[in-house]
């Protein structure tokens, strides 16, 4: 079964700085999604980036991109010029259209971001 | 109604007592999902639905059950609540066919308190 796996619970950065979120995920499929989910104190659920994986370029968002590393089954978000509105909790999750995820995401526990004025 | 619409927001529910949670979207999305938010575990999938008329089970559906009777409603009930059914709880749906895949909208949740 595919898995989705964020190290660390907690992160902080210093407003104007940059920071790395990590994601490795687990599946036997050679074609699926990435998504990095935010999720501000107000619990609403915000898309930031996606990724496709037939697609070797990274996904960039303004302040927001992604290291993909396909071979290390790695999803890492890169937050540039933090700002006070990105704290948050952020999730990665992987989705797959051939049923091995029954269709639906699959979410790691999240990565709470501090950010320090 | 704009995306998906959930109520209630919050709720305190006595052990026992049956409760359901109600999700309306107003999009025409087939798919439809309720997760269940825990601090460290991230977002479960209780139940799911690919279509109206079809349900399946998620990673974690005991104690709760969902019905699809039309397109636009994917109610979950809790037919006796636990206190570990504590929880928010988000209702999803998502883009059909050949847009952004895997895509999900979020109802913006729902905060149940079991006592």
């Amino acid at each position: 079964a595919q898995t989705v796996t964020q190290s660390q619970p907690e992160m902080s950065v210093q407003e104007a700085e940059t920071v790395t979120l990590s994601c490795t995920y687990d599946t036997s499929e050679s074609d699926y999604y990435l998504f990095w989910y935010k999720q501000p104190p107000s619990r609403q659920m915000i898309l930031v980036i996606r990724q496709e994986a037939y697609k070797q370029q990274n996904a960039t968002e303004n302040r927001f991109s992604v290291n993909f590393q396909k071979a290390a089954k790695s999803f890492s978000l890169k937050i540039s010029d933090s700002q006070l509105g990105d704290a948050a909790m952020y999730f990665c999750a992987y989705y797959d259209d051939y049923g091995g995820s029954q269709g639906n995401l699959i979410f790691g526990k999240g990565t709470k971001l501090s950010v320090k004025p | 109604i704009a995306g998906i619409t959930q109520a209630p927001t919050s709720q305190i529910l006595a052990a026992g007592r049956r409760m359901t949670l109600r999700c309306t979207q107003d999009m025409r999305h087939n798919a439809m999902y309720w997760y269940r938010q825990d601090l460290g575990l991230g977002l479960r999938l209780i139940h799911y639905s690919n279509t109206a008329g079809t349900t399946g089970k998620g990673e974690v559906p005991d104690g709760y059950s969902v019905s699809r009777a039309n397109t636009d409603d994917f109610p979950l009930t809790l037919a006796s609540a636990v206190p570990s059914q504590t929880s928010v709880y988000f209702c999803a749906s998502k883009v059909p066919g050949h847009l952004p895949r895997g895509k999900l909208f979020f109802g913006s949740g729902t905060q149940l308190s079991v006592l």
